[in-house]
């Protein structure tokens, strides 16, 4: 059993470049989720894809924002126009059951000087 | 909107002293309650799921329990690595994502 897997784990920028991270969920799980935290506070949604399809996005993610799971496999959360609020950890989590508990990776962290 | 409140903030406890995590929450249809811990710079692990009212979960020295606007984490004769966040989660039935407390820090010193 592999878990979730995310890449990069920390990321240093400036603010007005581009990020990306990947996330690799554990393999059966048809279910994805992008979610977001700061220093002191739990983690907030951002999105959620089942299978390719992007089902969900929080009021939070703003259009710099965007996410992908172009097969069904893999996703991808792209920050555009990076801004010195986007520094956060950036956690993907996935599921199999839709009643049943999210499996976390060990997140991205998000710098932006 | 979903309300998850937890508390306290903070915990600091003596090896062997018991105590409470309180998590209460407000939530239209209840699926599931969940708790997960948190150590620093990682993702959360999980730690249980409740489902309805009156419902207990046990591993090692946690104890979870859920009533219709609370749930409780008991930690019995914490040690040191029991030392991290923990955070409180709802899911809403008509939903399949978390939304989550705050949490709680709980250091245990030795």
């Amino acid at each position: 059993d592999t878990g979730v897997s995310q890449d990069p784990r920390h990321k240093i920028t400036k603010r007005g470049q581009n990020v990306t991270f990947r996330c690799d969920p554990i393999s059966e799980h048809n279910r994805l989720y992008w979610y977001r935290q700061t220093l002191g506070q739990g983690p907030e949604f951002l999105t959620y894809f089942q299978n390719e399809a992007q089902l969900e996005k929080s009021r939070l993610l703003s259009d710099r924002f965007s996410a992908e799971r172009p097969k069904g496999s893999f996703s991808t959360l792209e920050i555009q126009r990076t801004e010195q609020g986007d520094s956060a950890m950036y956690l993907c989590a996935s599921s199999l059951d839709p009643r049943g508990e999210l499996f976390f990776g060990e997140g991205s962290r998000l710098t932006v000087l | 909107e979903d309300q998850v409140t937890q508390s306290p903030e903070a915990l600091r406890l003596q090896e062997g002293e018991s105590s409470s995590l309180n998590c209460s929450y407000t939530v239209s249809g209840l699926r599931g309650l969940f708790w997960y811990r948190q150590d620093p710079g990682k993702g959360p692990e999980f730690l249980f799921t409740l489902y309805s009212a009156g419902e207990e979960k046990e591993k090692e020295r946690l104890k979870a329990t859920l009533t219709k606007k609370e749930s409780f984490l008991h930690i019995t004769a914490p040690k040191p690595e029991d030392s991290a966040t923990y955070l409180c989660a709802v899911g809403r039935s008509n939903d399949y994502k978390l939304s989550f407390g705050a949490g709680t820090t709980v250091t245990v010193r030795a």
